[in-house]
């Protein structure tokens, strides 16, 4: 079965510092990989997307993830986070005519 | 212009009550969905639905049904509400038929409680 674990429930950096936020997937095939970013008392917004090619992708808002096969990783990186950041992210997996899997998402506090 | 609106934004209604909750998508989408997102921000999908398929996530209960006048269109029916089925609960749309981009795009939420 499809699914999706982000190993951190919640994630405390000071600004200005670089971020991580950590996501494994198990799928059958080939993964669409996905990062949304949910503000408070708002919707999901995507941030990046994986489908082929290269495997270190560049989304909104200065995020990228690199998507690793052998680890079954897509992991969302920022060089500097902004206290503008603080929310919660999303992990998700699919795949053309399937349903998406979210993972339990990682919220994000950002000190200043 | 929105992409996906939802109406209305806050439900409060009592136990038993019959609600709906409204979706519109003006991407030229042709599938649209519904989550439920309870109070851990856990998201589950609910329903997937374009012009030829209803798939329904087993486990919802049958009190909640969707229903699509049109393709931009899809709105959601909750009969005999329950204390539990107080959530958040999001429409998204996405492009699944031949097209190589296949990401969700959500709408801002719709915060059912049940009282």
């Amino acid at each position: 079965a499809q699914s999706v674990t982000q190993p951190d429930i919640h994630i405390t950096v000071s600004e200005g510092a670089s971020l991580e936020l950590r996501c494994n997937y198990s799928y059958g095939a080939t993964p669409y990989l996905f990062w949304y970013v949910q503000s408070p008392g708002q919707g999901l917004q995507l941030l990046l997307k994986y489908f082929s090619g290269d495997t270190l992708v560049q989304g909104i808002k200065g995020f990228e993830a690199e998507f690793k096969r052998s680890q079954s990783s897509f992991n969302l990186r920022k060089p500097s986070v902004h206290w503008s950041d603080a929310a919660e992210y999303f992990c998700a997996v699919g795949n053309y005519g399937q349903n998406f899997v979210f993972g339990p998402g990682t919220r994000l506090s950002v000190l200043p | 212009d929105t992409a996906v609106s939802q109406t209305p934004k806050y439900l409060v209604t009592q136990m038993g009550n019959d609600k709906s909750i409204k979706c519109e998508q003006n991407l030229g989408h042709d599938t649209m969905y519904w989550y439920k997102q309870d109070s851990k921000k856990f998201l589950k999908i609910m329903f997937s639905y374009n012009n030829k398929e209803l798939i329904i996530n087993e486990t919802v209960p049958n009190r909640f049904s969707p229903k699509s006048p049109d393709k931009a269109h899809l709105n959601l029916h909750i009969n005999s509400l329950e204390l539990g089925d107080s959530a958040v609960y999001f429409c998204a749309s996405s492009v699944n038929s031949g097209s190589n981009s296949y990401e969700q795009y959500f709408g801002p939420g719709t915060r059912l409680t049940v009282t």
